[in-house]
């Protein structure tokens, strides 16, 4: 039983590039979290997801910040026109149920910003 | 208020020490308080949790220490050992909302041999 999945484990951009974050859950759970973590710093929430829905989102910054969860394939965090204040690693975690038991994260992906 | 309140930030132990590691919240809309461990390059790992209808829990030689009417909790290591160096963090679950886990800032604890 595969744990959360999260690609890539690093990604380089370029300042004004896209960024996208890929996180596949555990097998039998629907319900997905997004962290941010800041060099020294602990985790802060972004979004709530479950399939095909957006929980909540008050985590995440009003603009180029997106998420989504189709119904088929991994949830992604998409960041679009990244700056360098951007760079920090992004937790995708997963749950079987709604509210935070079960909590299982994934290895993270290192966004550097240049 | 959906914060946590997490202390010391970072905390240097000889191998055999228990190392306490603190949080204070101040929403009593918590309901469950994990705590998780991080390596370098990894993601946090559960560690062990408790709810508030109990003062204290262990699991092996990891001890949560709740004391409700204070709205705070605290992690003991027993006989730590070099290979517990990593980052701590608590965290909270609000029952407010998506329910979420709201996390406490880490504390980097380091065991030297």
């Amino acid at each position: 039983n595969a744990g959360v999945m999260q690609n890539p484990r690093h990604l380089v951009r370029r300042r004004g590039q896209e960024a996208r974050l890929r996180c596949s859950p555990m097998k039998g759970h629907s319900h997905v979290y997004w962290y941010r973590q800041l060099p020294e710093e602990g985790l802060k929430f972004m979004v709530y997801l479950q399939k095909e829905n957006i929980i909540d989102e008050s985590g995440m910054p009003k603009e180029r910040f997106s998420a989504e969860f189709p119904k088929e394939g991994p949830s992604i965090l998409r960041i679009q026109q990244v700056v360098r204040g951007d760079s920090a690693a992004y937790f995708c975690a997963s749950s079987p149920l709604r509210g935070g038991y079960g909590y299982t994260f994934g290895s993270g992906t290192r966004l550097t910003v240049v | 208020q959906q914060q946590v309140k997490q202390s010391p930030q970072s905390l240097i132990v000889q191998k055999g020490g228990i190392p306490i590691i603190n949080c204070a919240y101040e929403n009593t809309a918590f309901d469950y308080f994990p705590w998780y461990q991080q390596f370098p390059g990894k993601g946090p790992a559960l560690l062990i949790a408790i709810r508030p209808d109990v003062s204290e829990k262990k699991e092996g030689r990891f001890t949560i220490s709740f004391n409700k009417s204070a709205k705070q909790f605290s992690l003991h290591i027993m006989d730590s050992q070099p290979g517990d160096s990593a980052t701590y963090f608590c965290a909270a679950r609000s029952l407010q909302g998506a329910q979420k886990l709201v996390f406490g800032q880490g504390t980097r604890l380091t065991i030297n041999p």
